[in-house]
């Protein structure tokens, strides 16, 4: 099956710094990346859509400036957690879509528990 | 927006079976499912498309209702490896990037 990494796997930082989270499709080259958040013992929340070459777009109530998303090649995207605040802990998640048709599968990263201290 | 997803738990013994339900309110093009254990990515499991078609891999199938909006996810003679949170994901018709929207999740043990 299709592979996709993410780095960190896990990452401690201060309030007020930010985080870079990378994500990359391995085998396959991914034109929409997706950025998922996920509390403990819930669900995935949908954050952005992530487009190579083009800007990523946020769903409803997602802080665009706070969470920056790079899309910088067909395997590549980064979400960057600016100004991190202890609210912002949590288990993010990217997957990556193979194929250009929309209902294609998405294949997942491992995830970055993020702990802003 | 959300699928609702049904039961939220289920406790089974190795070898029986189970139904995981996940409904929409809305027209749905595509169901994916994905199984999530503790601290670990959701596994793609398979995905089902718009034309009531059903899919299975080992021991594990899938159905796709469009009309009731509806797929059910089948665990039959389940192991203990199937132990772990099942999430669908919905993919709406009128959507064209493919976002998709998960369930609550539904969380499964096998016990000897």
């Amino acid at each position: 099956g299709a592979v996709v990494s993410q780095h960190p796997s896990w990452v401690i930082c201060k309030s007020g710094t930010s985080v870079k989270i990378e994500c990359r499709s391995l085998d396959f080259q991914a034109t929409t990346m997706f950025w998922y958040r996920q509390f403990p013992k819930q669900s995935l929340m949908l954050m952005a859509t992530s487009n190579e070459g083009s800007k990523a777009t946020y769903e409803q109530g997602v802080e665009k400036d706070k969470f920056l998303i790079n899309h910088a090649s067909l395997t590549l995207s980064t979400l960057t957690v600016t100004s991190a605040h202890p609210e912002d802990s949590s288990f993010y998640i990217c997957s990556a879509r193979a194929g250009s048709r929309a209902y294609n599968e998405q294949f997942f990263g491992p995830g970055t528990r993020l702990t802003v201290l | 927006q959300q699928p609702v997803q049904s039961p939220q738990a289920v406790i089974l013994r190795e070898g029986e079976d189970a139904v995981i339900n996940c409904s929409s309110s809305k027209a749905l093009y595509s169901v994916h499912w994905y199984r999530q254990k503790h601290g670990e990515a959701p596994v793609f499991l398979m995905i089902l498309l718009k034309g009531g078609e059903q899919k299975g891999h080992e021991k594990i199938s899938a159905s796709f209702n469009e009309k009731k909006q509806q797929s059910s996810l089948y665990l039959t003679a389940s192991q203990l490896s199937y132990s772990g949170t099942y999430f669908c994901g919905t993919g709406l018709t009128t959507d064209s990037w493919g976002k998709l929207q998960f369930g609550a999740g539904t969380q499964v043990v096998v016990t000897p």
